[in-house]
């Protein structure tokens, strides 16, 4: 099956830098990227996603990048904010079952 | 539209009791996913069910079980409680056709 590893598990940065999370898979079929983000106490939520045919996506203060042939991804967010402190979490799921498999989440914390 | 539901939010057992947990999709959604989240583990799949059948299946022992009502409605169950059982278990709810998970808040479940 599916193994994803994702790294650093701590992540503190000062506000106003960049914070950069990156995730590694082992299932070459593969499709299919997103990224959740859990603030304390709440639930998990979709921040971004990619697809394989795709290298890179932004979205305002973040992007998401893609290599396929490392089998690895990314998720870059730029001029860290206090707000941006959460777990945030990749995954990584083929079309056979759309089921993600998730890394053990980073911890990020933006220091005012 | 509503969002996920899980209920109850919290729950204290004590070990070798038994527990359920329920979880209302979004309507329209006919796959319900669920998970375990613990702070060393991160978020581990425990089963899907679609349209009333278990679909897939993660590497938990057979005291996690669960079931789907016609109405997507589903519950889990957890039988003979141990202290490690002690977790956050979300649910995540999707079309089950193709990408995009929506979680719900959470039970918390301690047991002592």
């Amino acid at each position: 099956g599916e193994n994803v590893e994702q790294h650093p598990s701590t992540l503190s940065v000062q506000e106003g830098d960049s914070a950069v999370i990156k995730c590694t898979y082992s299932d070459s079929a593969s499709n299919y990227f997103p990224w959740y983000k859990q603030e304390l106490g709440k639930r998990p939520q979709l921040i971004i996603d990619i697809r394989s045919n795709v290298g890179e996506k932004k979205d305002q203060r973040i992007a998401v990048t893609l290599n396929k042939t490392a089998k690895h991804f990314s998720l870059h967010i730029t001029e860290t904010q206090p707000e941006d402190s959460a777990v945030y979490f990749c995954a990584a799921s083929s079309g056979g079952s759309y089921i993600p498999t998730f890394g053990r989440g980073t911890s990020l914390i933006v220091h005012p | 539209k509503a969002g996920v539901t899980q209920t109850p939010r919290y729950l204290i057992k004590t070990r070798g009791q038994q527990v359920t947990l329920s979880c209302s999709p979004i309507s329209g959604h006919r796959s319900v996913s669920w998970y375990q989240q613990t702070p060393g583990q991160g978020l581990q799949f425990l089963f899907e069910y679609f349209s009333e059948t278990q679909r897939n299946k993660g590497n938990f022992p057979g005291r996690f079980s669960g079931r789907q009502f016609s109405n997507s409605r589903s519950e889990m169950n957890v039988s003979t409680l141990e202290l490690g059982d002690s977790a956050l278990y979300l649910c995540a709810s999707s079309s089950g056709q193709k990408w995009g998970y929506t979680f719900g808040s959470g039970t918390r479940l301690t047991v002592v």
